[in-house]
């Protein structure tokens, strides 16, 4: 069994659809991330979480300590989040990182 | 916000030749670097952490003599792939721990083909 999991794999949306990309683990962490690569390879911080929720704009990053399940949702889709998002897991010593969730959304 | 510039961005090489690949903190200091490598439609792995002023440390089946990382400054960490052979063609990306609200900024990736 893979430390993280991310669902779904693959996502296509309409423009301004609402989005959730969701990633269970199985480990203890000290911090979740949620990053964004785009088609070029280029990789973007997102949200660093421990607890709680964070929004910044149109994304929102929720995880659930006790359930071990991080949820990112994007709000009112645009083609230009069109991207790869990847879940990935800080223990403390080490890293884990989802297969990703590939987003395409349509105009 | 912090940083982190990554060269170059793509390379083409000879099997045999040997490839170094920059992270340099443009506006922090990177006291640690973290290493991943990636292949197509494949996640992110981790190589190696080179921390500044020490040998860094290898993920288990990352061979040290053939990926060598060295962190001389707080600003400046380099992988040099030793005779590469056609099966090191990935994506190599750095990122760095940089305090901020994201904790970890990353470099802009190196696509490396060796032919």
């Amino acid at each position: 069994k893979n430390e993280v999991e991310q669902s779904p794999q693959n996502l296509t949306a309409q423009e301004g659809e609402f989005i959730t990309i969701n990633c269970s683990y199985s480990v203890g962490i000290s911090a979740l991330h949620w990053l964004q690569q785009h088609p070029g390879g280029g990789i973007v911080s997102l949200f660093m979480l421990s607890s709680g929720k964070k929004k910044h704009g149109r994304l929102i990053a929720t995880i659930n300590i006790q359930e071990k399940h991080s949820s990112l949702h994007i709000t009112a889709s645009h083609p230009r989040d069109s991207a790869v998002y990847i879940c990935a897991l800080h223990t403390g010593n080490q890293f884990y990182f989802g297969t990703g969730t590939s987003l395409t959304v349509i105009p | 916000g912090a940083v982190v510039s990554q060269h170059p961005s793509w390379v083409i090489c000879k099997s045999g030749t040997s490839v170094k690949i920059e992270c340099r903190s443009l506006d922090f200091q990177a006291t640690t670097m973290f290493w991943y490598r990636q292949f197509p439609k494949q996640s992110l792995m981790l190589m190696a952490t080179s921390n500044e002023g020490s040998k860094a440390t290898y993920e288990q089946g990352v061979e040290k003599d053939k990926f060598l990382i060295n962190h001389a400054s707080l600003t400046l960490s380099t992988l040099t792939v030793t005779s590469a052979h056609p099966e090191d063609s990935s994506f190599y990306i750095c990122s760095a721990p940089d305090r901020g609200a994201y904790g970890y900024t990353f470099g802009s990736g190196t696509r490396l083909t060796v032919v």
